[in-house]
């Protein structure tokens, strides 16, 4: 079936670094995508969000890039910091069967840990 | 503005019981969506609503499991008869129109 999947489970960076946090989706149909942050004991938070006819956007310290081509998104975080520590989930929306909305479908995540 | 707000925050139930988690959705926002997560995975889609209707319960077990957004108060999330695999966390997560939706702390079910 269709999913969203992610490169690399885990990933360590010293403090200063830049990050990458990459994900792999398989439904051509998605036309918008999310990524959460999730701490432990949290609920997800909204990071940033990119349409589809879009290939980059940029926020505080964070650029989501879309690839529709090779049905790939990432997550740069600048200057990483120890605040930083936690998981990374990547969200995709299918319009289906016509109706307004759509349901997101969530990646597995990416732990991302800051070493100081 | 606060938040999405669940209660409880942890709730333990026996076997054989009743589980009812809460969501409150941020103030004006009318569409409310439910997730389950396990222990190191993402979240998995149960059911979407919007004031006194569900728009999608594809997600949602056909038994035991249903829910409910009514025209005053929270939504609510009911699991009837429980079992030792319905321990979960369970997200609720709200929005103003279907697209990006804000997420409560959740409710951390565990069945003994």
């Amino acid at each position: 079936g269709e999913s969203v999947g992610l490169h690399l489970p885990t990933l360590s960076v010293q403090e200063g670094d830049n990050s990458i946090i990459n994900c792999a989706y398989s439904n051509s149909a998605s036309d918008y995508f999310i990524w959460y942050k999730q701490e432990s004991g949290k609920g997800p938070q909204f990071i940033i969000d990119i349409r589809s006819n879009m290939d980059k956007r940029q926020g505080q310290r964070v650029t989501v890039l879309l690839n529709k081509t090779v049905k790939h998104l990432s997550l740069q975080i600048a200057a990483t910091q120890p605040g930083d520590s936690a998981v990374y989930f990547c969200a995709e929306r299918s319009l289906a069967g016509g109706t307004s909305y759509g349901k997101l479908t969530f990646g597995q995540g990416t732990i991302l840990t800051v070493h100081p | 503005n606060a938040g999405v707000m669940q209660n409880p925050r942890h709730l333990v139930r026996r076997r054989g019981q009743e589980a009812r988690l809460r969501c409150s959705p941020m103030k004006g926002h009318s569409h409310v969506y439910w997730y389950r997560q396990l222990p190191e995975e993402g979240l998995k889609f149960m059911v979407y609503l919007q004031k006194e209707n569900i728009i999608d319960e594809s997600g949602m077990p056909k038994e035991r499991f249903s829910a409910e957004f009514p025209k005053e108060g929270p939504s609510i999330l009911r699991i009837q008869q429980v079992v030792r695999g319905d321990s979960a966390a369970y997200f609720c997560a709200s929005s103003p129109f279907p697209e990006t939706q804000y997420f409560g702390p959740g409710t951390r079910l565990l069945v003994l």
